[in-house]
């Protein structure tokens, strides 16, 4: 079945340090990869997107993901962190085949002064 | 619109009532999703309406939940008889094409602001 795993449900870092975001995904096909934040309060906002090319996609918010095929992996990365990137993030895989977005459960990022 | 707006955004209700969630995607969007994020949890998909395509009801918890859509604009999620474990962020979100055909590179959800259903 099609499903996208967040191994890690939490994550603490310090202001400053750098992140790493796991994501894999299960498909037969490389779907399109997502990676979404959503803030406290606030709505979900696209961080970045792979559909195919390069496979080092840089977001915003100084984020970047990379995508390898061998390891069915997109995992997001950001080199200093900083307090205001304290929030949930979510990858997320879609394939025009199926035109579903599957989600994975989100992984909640606190970040300590 | 400019975005996709929800309302109500805040909903209590009492045990057995019923609920009614409105959905307005952006102008132009044909693919239209419902998800659900219970507290702590990560979004859960209910409901996918493409165009005038029969919609993907297989993630509808149970027959209490339904929801409709007229072509490419309003869509409605209605909860009868609601329970104390429906009680969670509503979140609706459009694309303008939902099958990615040839557009794939422009795919791209936009999501509303959600309602949050309490159950009391």
């Amino acid at each position: 079945a099609q499903s996208v795993t967040q191994p890690d449900i939490h994550i603490t870092v310090s202001e400053g340090a750098s992140l790493e975001l796991r994501c894999n995904y299960s498909y037969g096909a490389t779907p399109y990869l997502f990676w979404y934040v959503q803030s406290p309060g606030q709505g979900l906002q696209l961080l970045l997107k792979y559909f195919s090319g390069d496979t080092l996609v840089q977001g915003i918010k100084g984020f970047e993901a990379e995508f390898k095929r061998s390891q069915s992996s997109f995992n997001l990365r950001k080199p200093s962190v900083h307090w205001s990137d304290a929030a949930e993030y979510f990858c997320i895989a879609f394939t025009s085949g199926t035109y579903k977005y599957i989600f994975g459960t989100g992984t909640r990022l606190k970040v300590l002064a | 619109g400019a975005g996709v707006s929800q309302s109500p955004s805040n909903k209590v209700t009492e045990k057995g009532k019923d609920v009614e969630l409105r959905c307005d995607p952006i102008s132009g969007h044909t693919a239209l999703y419902w998800y659900r994020q219970r507290l702590g949890q990560g979004l859960e998909f209910l409901i996918y309406f493409q165009g005038n395509s029969a919609p993907d009801k297989s993630g509808l918890p149970s027959d209490r939940f339904s929801a409709e859509r007229t072509g490419e604009s309003v869509s409605t999620l209605t909860i009868q008889r609601t329970q104390q474990e429906d009680s969670a962020v509503y979140l609706c979100a459009s694309s303008r094409y939902g099958t990615g055909r040839g557009r794939a590179t422009n795919e791209k959800l936009f999501f509303g602001s959600g309602t949050q259903l309490s159950v009391l």
